[in-house]
């Protein structure tokens, strides 16, 4: 069974607009992870936040997490063609070996 | 550096024949992973690793085999593939405390 539900499935915006994707989960958490899936690409780690922590930044990204509705949000600031991917929130449950388990994408496509 | 390499990046199989995945890593990573991608299903784990020797079942396990003789390398074994097996299958490892470097997967298809 999976963990994250990613919202919305699907995302299409102008470049140099804001894209906002949304992950819930259901378990107690050490961290929540976002990962980025270029089309026929391993996953590349973005970004990760503790469960202690409420918001991060890095670069044009900006992630809150709200553990008493268990949910997280990725905020990708003036987008770019380049940020055309697939984007996976992934959940660190405590169950050890650092063990994620993903949701199962939100696809965002950055018209030019 | 290479980070973390899969071979082979495609194979076709037919059901019922054997094979095996292989993941090498060069960041003497102590954590190591190996999940199935399928449409619509996000990734999920088929097995991992703690360490050299170590091997342990994740989610869906069933109709595979890993082994870890050597720490950088991750075997994923299909002994009698199945067409339920087709999928894209991702190899990952991770530092203590780090997050998951990915490789970029084997598109294997059972006919």
């Amino acid at each position: 069974s999976q963990q994250g539900e990613e919202d919305p499935q699907a995302l299409s915006i102008q470049e140099g607009e804001n894209a906002t994707m949304n992950c819930s989960y259901k378990t107690s958490i050490n961290n929540l992870q976002w990962y980025r899936q270029n089309s026929g690409r391993g996953l590349v780690h973005l970004i990760l936040i503790r469960s202690n922590e409420r918001e991060k930044h890095s670069g044009r990204l900006r992630v809150t997490l709200d553990t008493s509705k268990k949910s997280s949000s990725l905020l990708i600031t003036a987008s770019r063609a380049a940020d055309t991917a697939s984007y996976f929130c992934a959940t660190d449950a405590r169950t050890g070996a650092q063990k994620l388990v993903f949701g199962q994408g939100t696809r965002l496509t950055i018209n030019p | 550096n290479a980070g973390v390499t899969q071979t082979p990046k495609f194979r076709v199989l037919k059901t019922g024949q054997s094979m095996t995945l292989l993941c090498a890593q060069d960041m003497n990573h102590e954590y190591m992973y190996w999940y199935r991608q399928d449409p619509g299903m996000g990734l999920r784990l088929i097995h991992y690793s703690v360490g050299e020797g170590t091997t342990a079942k994740g989610e869906v396990p069933d109709g595979y085999n890993v082994s870890r003789l050597k720490k950088q390398n991750f075997l994923l074994g299909l002994e009698s593939a199945a067409p339920s097996q087709t999928s894209v299958y991702f190899c990952a490892s991770s530092g203590i405390s780090q997050p998951q470097h990915f490789g970029d997967g084997t598109r294997l298809s059972i006919l």
